[in-house]
């Protein structure tokens, strides 16, 4: 199976500012024949559904803030926001979709400092 | 637009049965792939079973496999999970989720939740 570790756990960024989040994979999801990464992120606030951010590691789903970006390639995967909102505050997961089983990281907590 | 609504969760005592309902719509739900994942209280999300769109291929994670059994019916554009044996490790809240593009298994829309609750 693959494992998809995040770091931090969780952290604390002031309103304005930067927040980055790191996803690696155990090996990579990068699929040659057509050179895409198989790697999704979801954004769950408290009480709710987790909701789609990102797929092909950098693709923004419809609707989603131009402040937040997908990077990466391989087993190296970053979620980034540029600019933390209060709306942001949630637990963000990475999941890889290359083989099965699928499986989602343990998730970051990002709060407001 | 699309919405998943879920049913069928509640309390059920170890070893007992469950059936979970997934009622789709605002989408052709025959054209899609669904899974179900759940995650357990406080903790993060598993991706439990798969069925392709006309039902013929289905997956299951380890942890359910033997126990669980995937199902949909493409005429009322519904998704099931029957549930048997259950232990207290599967208590959880389960959703209904649909595939994002023909092979790429992200989840682009999921139902709001139905909570599964192993006691005695």
């Amino acid at each position: 199976d693959i494992v998809l570790t995040q770091s931090p756990d969780s952290l604390a960024v002031s309103l304005g500012e930067r927040a980055t989040i790191n996803c690696k994979s155990s090996q990579s999801v990068l699929y040659s024949s057509n050179n895409k990464n198989y790697l999704a992120w979801y954004q769950q606030k408290p009480g709710q559904a987790p909701k789609l951010l990102f797929y092909w590691a950098s693709t923004r789903e419809s609707g989603v803030p131009d402040r937040f970006s997908g990077s990466g390639s391989g087993t190296h995967f970053t979620l980034t926001i540029s600019s933390l909102q209060a709306e942001d505050v949630a637990v963000y997961y990475c999941q890889q979709y290359y083989s099965t089983p699928f499986t989602f990281g343990p998730g970051t907590k990002v709060d407001i400092k | 637009e699309v919405q998943l609504v879920e049913s069928g969760g509640g309390l059920v005592q170890p070893g007992g049965s469950l059936r979970l309902s997934c009622s789709a719509s605002g989408f052709i739900f025959r054209n899609y792939a669904m899974h179900w994942v759940r995650q357990a209280p406080g903790r993060g999300l598993e991706c439990l079973s798969a069925i392709s769109t006309n039902g013929g291929s289905t997956d299951y994670a380890d942890s359910v496999r033997g126990r669980f059994t995937i199902s949909r019916d493409n005429s009322r554009e519904t998704l099931y999970l029957q549930m048997t044996s259950l232990r207290a490790e599967d208590t959880a809240v389960y959703y209904c989720v649909r595939v994002g593009a023909a092979g790429a298994n992200y989840f682009d829309y999921w139902g709001q939740g139905n909570l599964v609750t192993v006691s005695s």
